[in-house]
């Protein structure tokens, strides 16, 4: 069975350091999303990306964010400046496009972010 | 702006038993509603989902969820829990309009032998 996969599984960094995180989707989805959950705390929505732009971004996703798909199979989340606040598990996503919006976002492993 | 609310943060079930855990949201119309569970270390998995229609679905692992719109409710039910169920649940909403889920605080289950 198609799954989303997320590298790497956990990443230490320095507070003020950028990090990227990595996914790559289900081979046939179009929409692709990242949240995150900080300990404790509920999973929240972070981004939509589609046709290779932003469609829709929550008041979390400031400019230290940014997303981009690089080539036909990653799907990546930058942070430029990293906080400690930034400390969560970050989940990747990927839904196909249905007629309707029935969609179903699967969900990759995550890539626990330490910052120090 | 769209709530999800599991009030139980933590349950207790004895193998064998049955199981409920409850989901409420609050939105004006219906929105997509979705059970998630994630065991430890994994990432999240769908157990059902409900778009339209038959109010009562079906999932994997033998779970169910029950839409009520007076209640704006869905609550999701197992008739006899496994220790293998042991994990976190989460309910999530999706707005039609709209792509993001906006997910419940979760509700950790565990279960005695």
């Amino acid at each position: 069975e198609p799954e989303v996969t997320q590298t790497p599984s956990h990443q230490v960094t320095q507070m003020g350091q950028e990090v990227i995180l990595r996914c790559v989707p289900i081979s046939n989805h179009l929409y692709f999303y990242w949240y995150r959950q900080i300990l404790g705390q509920k999973v929240e929505f972070l981004v939509s990306f589609y046709n290779n732009e932003i469609s829709e971004k929550s008041e979390i996703f400031d400019d230290q964010f940014s997303v981009e798909r690089p080539d036909g199979s990653n799907f990546t989340l930058k942070i430029r400046s990293t906080k400690l606040e930034d400390s969560a598990m970050y989940f990747c996503a990927s839904s196909e496009t249905l007629a309707g919006g029935g969609e179903t976002q699967y969900f990759g492993p995550g890539t626990r972010l330490l910052v120090l | 702006a769209q709530s999800v609310t599991q009030p139980d943060i933590h349950i207790t079930v004895s193998e064998g038993a049955s199981l409920e855990l409850r989901c409420n949201y609050s939105y004006g119309a219906t929105p997509y509603l979705f059970w998630y569970v994630q065991s430890p270390g994994q990432g999240l998995q769908l157990l059902l989902k409900y778009f339209s229609g038959d109010t009562l679905v079906q999932g994997i692992k033998g779970f169910e969820a029950e839409f009520k719109r007076s209640q704006s409710s869905f609550n999701l039910r197992k008739p006899s829990v496994h220790w293998s169920d042991a994990a976190e649940y989460f309910c999530a909403v999706r707005h039609t309009g709209r792509r993001a889920l906006t997910f419940g605080s979760g509700t950790r289950l565990q279960v005695q032998p």
